[in-house]
């Protein structure tokens, strides 16, 4: 069965630090799509960076990068030079190529950035 | 930058009573869905929307809940006697395409809550 698996409930950041979020992920699919989404107190969800299962590179958006390991299955997200902004819920979703239109959503990790 | 809305932001009702919850999606999109976040909770999806027409429902879409795109600009989704369980942030989200390398862009939700 498909799932997304996000296993840090919590994560803790000083500002202007890195830190890489956890998502692991089990699909049969070979073709798929892996996203992250931020959400913050006020409750929207914001995308922030997809990864293709075809990609050869690492997708990047700014501070946001991608640290795709298909063999691992795993898609982890790496936020560069923390602000205090960047604390909010941060999901991991799948999305199929074949047969299916949803996104499947892991658990979260609510980031905190502290001074 | 276009985005999708969602009205309202907040929504009480009693058990058993009807509500219409809406969305209007980012106008050249194609495809539209309904999830639903629990409060601490994973986001889930209901269904998703295509060409007047729903294509995939979760099992959590039961014979309660339909959608509907009354007109060229909005997508509703009615819960038609509501349970306490339904309390949650209920999420519209469109995207131009179905592939799986399409983001979804999310409305900012309608928390919903039965008393």
């Amino acid at each position: 069965a498909q799932k997304i698996t996000q296993t840090q409930p919590g994560m803790f950041v000083q500002e202007k630090e890195a830190v890489t979020l956890d998502c692991t992920y089990d699909t049969s699919d070979p073709s798929y799509g892996l996203f992250w989404y931020k959400q913050p107190s006020s409750g929207e969800m914001i995308f922030l960076i997809y990864q293709g299962s075809y990609d050869q590179q690492n997708a990047t958006e700014g501070r946001y990068s991608l640290n795709f390991q298909k063999a691992r299955k795993s898609a982890n997200l790496v936020i560069s030079a923390s602000q205090l902004g960047d604390s909010a819920m941060y999901f991991c979703a799948m999305r199929l190529s074949y047969n299916t239109d949803k996104l499947i959503f892991g658990t979260g990790t609510r980031l905190q950035v502290f001074p | 930058e276009p985005e999708v809305t969602q009205t309202p932001s907040h929504q009480v009702t009693q058990m058993g009573q009807e509500v219409i919850l809406h969305c209007v999606p980012i106008s050249n999109h194609l495809y539209f869905y309904w999830y639903r976040q629990i409060l601490g909770q994973k986001v889930e999806f209901l269904v998703s929307f295509y060409n007047n027409e729903i294509s995939e429902k979760s099992e959590i879409f039961d014979d309660q809940f339909s959608v509907e795109r009354p007109d060229g600009s909005n997508f509703t989704l009615k819960i038609r006697s509501t349970k306490l369980e339904d309390s949650a942030m209920y999420f519209c989200a469109s995207s131009e395409a179905g592939d799986s390398y399409n983001e979804q862009f999310f409305g900012p939700g309608t928390r919903l809550t039965v008393l």
